[in-house]
């Protein structure tokens, strides 16, 4: 089993739609969360982090499940430029594991 | 946010010549640096660690002797890959941490032939 699994996508949605995505990881221990978006050939950039209460930014939503080890982003009202890789991040003492990604394309 | 930049952005070479790949920490100081690798469609799979002023530390199935690294100071970490062939052809990506947010440099696409 991976140490972090994501559905590849691809998903491909209408601007102005709502797409979620999921992530799960293996490790109980692990300390710390994120989503990172990776833009076609650059480099990854933090989107956002994970907290245990959820947390929101903007059109962006994050949860976390410890119980079941699943992360989740909400994007809503998506926009053509939210087209990107969408990557799970997983902390365990500062060894960071990455998820696969999840490919999004917003179309017009 | 901090800036780490990585260069060059892409290179190609001949099978069974050596490659430098030189990651910076511009604006903050990085005892520790990490060196990935992600294969299309693939994820980030880490590589080694690197530490300033000591032996990088390298992941299961990692070459040390194939992939150099070398982290002289507290900003400048360089990754060799050395004898490459075309299974090397990857993009490499460094990264440093400030806190618990990583920060990236801009990836070097390397293509041997």
């Amino acid at each position: 089993r991976k140490e972090v699994e994501q559905d590849p996508g691809p998903f491909n949605v209408p601007e102005g739609a709502t797409v979620a995505f999921n992530c799960t990881y293996s490790n109980s221990a692990s300390q710390s969360f994120f989503w990172y978006r990776q833009d076609c050939r650059k480099e990854p950039k933090l989107l956002m982090s994970v907290y245990s209460s959820g947390n929101e930014d903007g059109r962006f939503t994050a949860q976390l499940n410890r119980a079941s080890q699943y992360i989740s982003l909400l994007i809503r009202d998506s926009k053509l430029s939210d087209s990107a890789t969408y990557l799970c991040v997983v902390n365990n003492n500062n060894d960071m594991r990455f998820g696969a990604g999840t490919r999004l394309t917003v179309k017009p | 946010g901090a800036v780490v930049s990585q260069h060059p952005s892409w290179v190609i070479c001949k099978s069974g010549t050596s490659v430098k790949i030189e990651c910076r920490s511009l604006d903050f100081q990085a005892t520790t640096m990490f060196w990935y690798r992600q294969f299309p469609k693939q994820s980030l799979m880490l590589m080694a660690t690197s530490n300033e002023g000591s032996k990088a530390t390298y992941e299961q199935g990692v070459e040390k002797d194939k992939f150099l690294i070398n982290h002289a100071s507290l900003t400048l970490s360089t990754l060799t890959v050395t004898s490459a062939h075309p299974e090397d052809s990857s993009f490499y990506i460094c990264s440093a941490r400030v806190i618990t947010e990583a920060f990236f440099g801009q990836g070097t696409r390397l293509t041997v032939v």
